[in-house]
């Protein structure tokens, strides 16, 4: 069964750092991989997602992932932290035959 | 479209009672999914449905909790009788499953549980 991995439960950084989120997965299966957010008392939201296309995958709010297949990875990035990124963000994995998977999430601080 | 729509947005009861969730999915979609999410268990799948019909409830805590989607554009959450660790966040969420979907799932916005 697919399942993810997300390394660190939490991540701080400064305003205008760079953001990495790490995410690893692990799939039978060529995969398909999804960044959510979840804003302070709200319901989770996509990101991005990569359904075997680009390998590079660009989301809303400046966010991007790449997919490496040597290193099943999905790591998120951001160029340049602002305020309004601290959230948590979760790594899910699907496939053609299994649903949803998600992982145990990230928490991230923004620190002025 | 609306979104995922659950109602009620918080409820606050007192142990012992019953407490319905209520879910509207998104028009078209075949899977509903409901979780729960706490500071200390993080996010969990409590149950889904795949064209109305459950398919894996073994989320489930016990049989205090039951759920049911009678068609395809509604579906209930029940905790009866509730009790004070049944406090949490939970999740309605649908998506598309089969053939050429990638098993997206879309999240409403929550109904925050608190059992006194």
């Amino acid at each position: 069964a697919q399942s993810v991995t997300q390394l660190g439960s939490h991540v701080s950084v400064s305003e205008g750092a760079l953001v990495l989120l790490r995410c690893n997965y692990s799939s039978s299966v060529p995969p398909y991989l999804f960044w959510y957010v979840q804003y302070p008392n709200q319901g989770l939201q996509l990101l991005l997602k990569y359904t075997s296309a680009a390998t590079l995958v660009k989301g809303i709010n400046g966010f991007e992932a790449e997919f490496k297949k040597s290193e099943t990875s999905f790591h998120l990035t951001k160029p340049s932290a602002h305020m309004s990124d601290a959230a948590e963000y979760f790594c899910a994995v699907s496939d053609r035959g299994n649903d949803m998977r998600f992982g145990a999430g990230t928490r991230l601080t923004v620190k002025p | 479209d609306a979104g995922v729509i659950q109602s009620p947005r918080h409820e606050v009861t007192e142990m012992g009672q019953e407490v319905t969730l209520r879910c509207k999915p998104i028009s078209g979609h075949n899977s509903l999914f409901w979780y729960r999410q706490t500071m200390m268990r993080g996010l969990e799948l409590l149950i889904y449905f795949n064209n109305n019909v459950p398919i894996d409830d073994s989320g489930m805590p016990e049989d205090r909790f039951s759920a049911k989607m009678p068609n395809a554009s509604f579906s209930t959450l029940k905790i009866q009788p509730s009790e004070p660790r049944d406090s949490a966040v939970y999740f309605c969420a649908s998506g598309m499953r089969g053939a050429g979907s990638y098993n997206e799932q879309f999240f409403g916005p929550g109904t925050r549980l608190t059992v006194l």
